[in-house]
Order: C-alpha cells, then sequence, then structure tokens
C-alpha cells in the first residue's frame, strides 16, 4: 500500500521560501511509471497543479507556468521522497499543498499526501 | 492550459435518487492512439484530501462502489451517483490528464435533500 507522508512548516514569512517535502513508502521516488507531483488548494484558485518529477533513465522535472520562475521540485533517492520549494511567497500562496502519485499514461493522481495547510503571514 | 467547467455548482438529492454532474474541457482529451478521455473525477470530504473515483471518463479505481459511473467523450463528461447515500455528501471534481498543466474543475457541492 502506497502512503505519502508530508512535512514542514505551516506558517512562512512574506518573501520567504516555502519547503515541504513528501516520504514515499510502498513505491519508490525513482519508479520509471510513476510521476511524483505537487498540487495546492485553496478558495481562490481552487485545486491547482504546481509541478512534477519523475525518473526515466535520468531525472525530469515539469512546473506550472504560474510558478515556474519560483519553484523547485526535487527528488532524493536516498529517502525516498521528493521536496516543494516555493521561494518568495506571498499571502496569495497561502493553500493546503498535497503531494500525489500519478502512474503514468493510466490513472491520475490515484495516492496522495494528508495536506499540509501553509500560511503565508507575517 | 486546458480549462475544466462543471455544472451545476451545487445540487440536493433525496437519499436512493441519483445525482448528475457535468463537466466540460476547452478542447478534447481524447487520446488517438489509444482511444482513451484523459479524465478523472474525484469526491472531497471536509479535512481530506481528493480521492480518486473515476480515471478514463469511465474506468473506476479499484474500490469505488459501482453506484459511481462516468461517461462522455471529447469534451463533454459526467458522474453519475445511481443510488445517493449518506456517505456521498462531498465536493466533486473533474480533472483532465491530457495534458500539463493539468487542470481541475471548480467542483460540484452534492448534499442530501
Amino acid at each position: 500500500q502506497v502512503q505519502l507522508q508530508q512535512s514542514g512548516p505551516g506558517l512562512v514569512k512574506p518573501s520567504q521560501t516555502l519547503s515541504l517535502t513528501c516520504a514515499i513508502s510502498g513505491d519508490s521516488v525513482s519508479s520509471n511509471s510513476v510521476t511524483w507531483n505537487w498540487i495546492r488548494q485553496s478558495p481562490s484558485r481552487g485545486l491547482e497543479w504546481l509541478g512534477r518529477t519523475y525518473y526515466r533513465s535520468k531525472w525530469y522535472t515539469e512546473y506550472a507556468v504560474s510558478v515556474k520562475s519560483r519553484i523547485t521540485i526535487n527528488p532524493d533517492a536516498s529517502k525516498n521522497q521528493f521536496s516543494l520549494q516555493l521561494n518568495s511567497v506571498t499571502p496569495e500562496d497561502t493553500a493546503v499543498y498535497y503531494c500525489a502519485r500519478r502512474i503514468s499514461d493510466t490513472t491520475s493522481f490515484d495516492y496522495w499526501g494528508q495536506g499540509t495547510l501553509v500560511t503565508v503571514s507575517s | 492550459d486546458i480549462v475544466m467547467t462543471q455544472s451545476p455548482d451545487s445540487l440536493a438529492v433525496s437519499l436512493g435518487e441519483r445525482a448528475t454532474i457535468n463537466c466540460k474541457s476547452s478542447q478534447s482529451v481524447l487520446y488517438s492512439s489509444n482511444n482513451h478521455d484523459y479524465v478523472a473525477w474525484y469526491q472531497q470530504k471536509p479535512g481530506q484530501p481528493p480521492k480518486l473515483l473515476i480515471y478514463w471518463a469511465s474506468t473506476r479505481e479499484s474500490g469505488v462502489p459501482d453506484r459511481f459511473s462516468g461517461s462522455g467523450s471529447g469534451t463533454d463528461f459526467t458522474l453519475t451517483i445511481s443510488s445517493l447515500q449518506a456517505e456521498d455528501v462531498a465536493v466533486y471534481y473533474c480533472q483532465q490528464y491530457y495534458s500539463s498543466p493539468f487542470t481541475f474543475g471548480p467542483g460540484t457541492k452534492v448534499d442530501i435533500k
């Protein structure tokens, strides 16, 4: 059974960096048949896909244009996890952040982390 | 980006009655190479992440009750709950995974009448 366990702070000051980690059990971050994603949800923006990382003989990342200049998603094979960094946050980045798995070419997001409410406030 | 719209915004249905939710994509999400529509449906209850119900527009995820069904192709899709149960009260989202960025509809809230 796949489980995704998120960790990271729930409060970030404006202009600073939001950092979250998603620890994977029951699968491998290096699997060549899945992608590992970050998605956020807020009342104003709804569910918004932020980006993904995946391994296909080498590592790939892809980001949503809306956050492309500020986001980094990094896999860590040694710890079987992946992380999200979002720089220069503003109150608009306040949201519940989720990590999620997708099996390529079949289903969509089939396993999700528990969600982390991140509030951007001084 | 592919825009996903849903209707209605909310609906209230009596227990045991049918609930129907519509979803429309701004362009076709049908892959001609495998004849699959890359649309998924999710159920979200308060304080929980979305739960995948349906993928490829009409394939039920393992463990999902068969009162949930998906239909449609191209740009128009429907999620049907054939006999609403109390535990089905939730917000339902459609989502396209045909191309990135993967986009979600705004959601439809389902309640008991």
